[in-house]
């Protein structure tokens, strides 16, 4: 069973488009995250939620918008997409701060 | 500017060679250093050190947090090609719930 499941798995796009990037955790956990890895692995957090409640807004462009339904699930909307924006976009769980974070297996944008 | 390093980059070794990773930080109130290895994809937990808990160990890989010298070292012992990962250590504050910042990374290559 998948802990923390992202979706798609790989997304190529190009310059100027919208996407969504889904991510659900089956572990129970209150509290989810985006991260963004670029080309030299450097893992830099984004956003946090913590029972739908946005506790972590990292210097991102506003054209990153984190949405939480609900606990289990933390999607992040990517609007006018950019060549910069390529990456690999992790998400990640944790129950509270005394446990760590467990993340997905990440999603690949590529912008042409 | 909260800063987290990792060295070496890079290492190669070959099967049976102990490795010593390390990390060091600079950031305002610490709350937890955590190590994780990363292979193709996700990053999976290996340890989290805290000031209640600066040593621990698990088969054949052992991390010891000094928080006099602000850095954590990984100790790998009789490495197999499968310890072959990036692996990765994060910092946690106390002032940020579940924000973690990351070092570069250590990319490590064990050959048979």
């Amino acid at each position: 069973d998948t802990a923390v499941s992202q979706t798609p798995k790989y997304l190529v796009t190009q310059m100027g488009n919208d996407k969504s990037i889904k991510c659900e955790q089956n572990l129970g956990h209150d509290t989810m995250y985006w991260y963004k890895q670029d080309s030299k692995k450097f893992l830099k957090i984004m956003f946090s939620y913590n029972n739908k409640e946005l506790i972590i807004n990292e210097t991102v462009p506003n054209r990153f918008s984190p949405k939480s339904p609900d606990k289990a699930h933390l999607n992040l909307h990517i609007n006018s997409l950019e060549l910069g924006d390529s990456a690999v976009y992790f998400c990640a769980s944790s129950q509270d701060r005394t446990e760590p974070q467990h993340f997905g297996d990440g999603t690949r944008l590529s912008i042409l | 500017e909260d800063k987290v390093v990792q060295s070496p980059l890079s290492l190669v070794v070959h099967e049976g060679d102990t490795v010593t990773l390390n990390c060091s930080y600079e950031v305002t109130n610490f709350r937890s250093l955590l190590w994780y290895k990363q292979e193709k994809k996700a990053p999976t937990f290996l340890f989290m050190l805290t000031s209640s808990g600066i040593e621990k160990k698990s088969g054949r890989l052992s991390s010891i947090l000094d928080k006099k010298e602000l850095s954590s070292i990984l100790n790998i012992t009789a490495t197999q090609t499968g310890d072959s990962a990036i692996y990765l250590c994060a910092v946690e504050l106390g002032t940020s719930y579940g924000k973690l910042t990351f070092g570069q990374g250590t990319i490590l290559t064990v050959h048979p």
